[in-house]
């Protein structure tokens, strides 16, 4: 099956620095995810991006799926930054999303 | 809009005991349902998913099951809980065309004692 890996495993930045978290995959897909968990265990939902670049806020994302890997891009980060994200990829149709192991952020003021 | 639920928050269950955990979506129809696990505070392990009332695949082979009683509505279910069993565990959906995006809700944390 598709495998998802995703660097660095555990990060810490301070206050108002920025960051890259990066996800690879080993197939081409069609579907694409980031995802925030926040300390409370809340999976919320950052990026759809199977392809290209979208922004939201201080967070951005882009996608090379010719490439098959993915950025998040964190800037002027806050302590509420802190969690785990986790990218997860899928194909069309009913297959589930297969998730990678996540990159454990934390920020410290 | 769309919600998620589920219940209980926290559950904490003697080894050998049943278990029931419940899940179920507002605001959408025949939406795919998932049922993941994560130990130790990271990765998650997709369980089972079902796309249709009655319609259930496991992904793992292990100690719990799943059923799909009514369209919005998803279980998981264990006879005999183990040790093993204790992680958190999350529930998503997702519409069954275009995007796929998978939302999730708040979680059970279940500690088997």
């Amino acid at each position: 099956g598709i495998q998802v890996e995703q660097s660095p495993p555990d990060l810490i930045l301070q206050e108002g620095a920025n960051s890259t978290l990066r996800c690879n995959f080993s197939d081409s897909v069609n579907n694409l995810q980031w995802f925030h968990q926040n300390p409370w265990g809340q999976l919320i939902n950052l990026f759809y991006i199977p392809s290209g670049t979208k922004q939201n806020g201080r967070l951005s994302a882009t996608t090379v799926a010719t490439e098959r890997y993915s950025l998040l891009y964190i800037s002027s980060s806050q302590t509420t930054d802190s969690g785990v994200y986790f990218c997860a990829v899928g194909f069309a149709g009913n297959t589930p999303l297969v998730f990678g192991k996540g990159t454990r952020l934390s920020v410290i003021a | 809009s769309q919600t998620i639920h589920q219940w209980p928050a926290t559950l904490v269950q003697p080894v050998g005991s049943p278990l029931s955990l419940e899940c179920t979506v507002e605001g959408t129809s025949n939406p795919n349902l998932y049922w993941y696990r994560q130990a130790a505070g990271r990765g998650l392990q997709l369980l089972f998913y079902s796309v249709g009332i009655g319609q259930i695949s496991s992904e793992v082979p292990q100690n719990l099951s799943a059923s799909r009683p009514q369209d919005r509505q998803f279980i998981l279910s264990s006879k005999k809980l183990l040790l093993s069993d204790s992680g958190f565990y999350l529930c998503a959906w997702s519409v069954q065309t275009g995007g796929l995006t998978q939302y999730f809700g708040p979680g059970t944390r279940l500690l088997v004692l």
